[in-house]
């Protein structure tokens, strides 16, 4: 079956770095992604990898293992509006998205 | 670019009655949306896909005569709940993306169904 695994929750000091791993099995593979959803509104696009590596966006990267099906987002310089739920989704061979549940990220001063 | 606007935003309804959501792609065309639900606390789910101009595909366990969707236009998708009831209640949010199958998907801002 497909599955997408990522922690539930996850906790982190302003201004600290935080990782948030994410693995997953789908039938065939076409890119992985990561969004951000606030809490009450609809996700945010943060970063797509289909090649193996890390992919740097500011403040945020995103890195890709596809032998290993794994992939991470990197948060640094964590503020307080970082708080939110970020959701990984891997790409199947139909191009479906196959959602994780989300990991929720907790900003403490 | 790659706005998604959804509207209404929010909507209180009596039971029985059919609620219409629209989804507008603002700045680009929209080969394929996507409609999903999402519950309190829980992850999204694709309730089903839509291409322009042809019939939704829908999720297994979506009904399609509840959930009619239309995708009239490359810029224009709408959802129907049909005989809401209060179980629908629920934070709708559609997503479009254009161009080939894996290019990203852009989400509107949802929209809340409150069913009384």
């Amino acid at each position: 079956g497909q599955n997408i695994d990522q922690p539930t929750e996850m906790t982190a000091t302003e201004g600290a770095i935080v990782q948030i791993n994410c693995t997953y099995q789908t039938s065939g593979f076409n890119g992985l992604f990561w969004y951000q959803q606030h809490a009450g509104e609809a996700p945010t696009f943060l970063s797509y990898n289909v090649l193996d590596g890390l992919e740097e966006k500011g403040r945020f990267s995103s890195f890709l293992s596809r032998s290993k099906g794994y992939s991470y987002l990197l948060l640094k310089e964590l503020q307080m509006k970082d708080s939110a739920s970020y959701l990984c989704a891997s790409m199947d061979s139909n191009y479906q998205l196959i959602w994780g549940a989300g990991t929720k990220l907790i900003i403490k001063p | 670019g790659a706005v998604v606007s959804q509207h209404p935003s929010w909507v209180i309804c009596k039971s029985g009655t059919s609620v219409k959501i629209e989804c507008r792609s603002l700045d680009f065309q929209a080969t394929t949306m996507f409609w999903y639900r999402q519950f309190p606390k829980q992850s999204l789910m694709l309730m089903a896909t839509s291409n322009e101009g042809s019939k939704a595909t829908y999720e297994q366990g979506v009904e399609k005569d509840k959930f009619l969707i239309n995708h009239a236009s490359l810029t224009l998708s709408t959802l129907t709940v049909t005989s809401a009831h209060p179980e629908d209640s629920s934070f709708y949010i559609c997503s479009a993306k254009a161009g080939g199958p894996s290019e990203t998907q852009y989400f509107g801002p949802g929209t809340r169904l409150l069913v009384l």
